[in-house]
């Protein structure tokens, strides 16, 4: 049972460049989230989705797109990158609306 | 603007000392405040979490004294230990259940 993973683990894009950061959980939960966690101001919620074909916006989603095919998979998307996107991205999961979330290992990601 | 306020920043104690971490809200539709332990390179981990209609909950050294009126919930740690050393995130859930909103943390160093 590995959990939640993520990839990759480091990742440095140049301006307006696009990439996808990969989230898989195999614990059969139902909601999952993205965040973004930044120096001094704790974790922000960008997307979660409730559901495979179920996506929603949190409270920073602009400049990100999500989809939710599987159970198991929530990739984030990052379009036209900017420096204000430079961050540690977490991606999270929970069994149905549970408190306890589980959080992946992080993507650190620089854009420059 | 940050739904849930977290202070102090940082904070250093003896070993055997009494941290003590506080938080307040003021969005009174938040139905479960967890609080989250990180070590440096790694993702968030529920601690414990506690409801509103709770005053104080204990798991361990770890305990939540709640205060629904004022609208603050703290964490203390008691006979803190030099493995405690990390940072601390209190969380505040929505009441639809879907979204959580994190302090800005706490980093605690515990000197042995």
């Amino acid at each position: 049972n590995a959990g939640v993973t993520q990839t990759p683990k480091f990742r440095i894009l140049k301006i307006g460049q696009s990439m996808t950061l990969q989230c898989t959980q195999d614990m059969n939960h139902n909601y999952m989230y993205w965040y973004r966690q930044d120096p001094g101001m704790g974790l922000k919620l960008i997307y979660y989705s409730v559901g495979a074909g179920i996506t929603d916006k949190g409270e920073v989603p602009n400049g990100y797109n999500v989809s939710r095919s599987t159970t198991e998979d929530f990739p984030l998307r990052l379009e036209l990158a900017a420096p204000s996107q430079t961050s540690v991205y977490f991606c999270a999961s929970s069994y149905g609306n549970s408190y306890e979330q589980y959080f992946g290992p992080g993507t650190r990601l620089t854009v420059t | 603007q940050q739904q849930v306020k977290q202070s102090p920043q940082s904070l250093i104690v003896q070993k055997g000392g009494i941290p003590i971490i506080n938080c307040a809200y003021e969005n009174t539709a938040f139905d479960y405040f967890p609080w989250y332990q990180q070590f440096p390179g790694k993702g968030p981990a529920l601690l414990i979490a506690i409801r509103p209609d709770v005053s104080e909950k204990k798991e361990g050294r770890f305990t939540i004294s709640f205060n629904k009126s004022a609208k603050q919930f703290s964490l203390h740690i008691m006979d803190s230990q030099p493995g405690d050393s990390a940072t601390y995130f209190c969380a505040a859930r929505s009441g639809t259940g879907n979204q959580f909103y994190f302090g800005t943390g706490t980093s605690l160093t515990v000197i042995p």
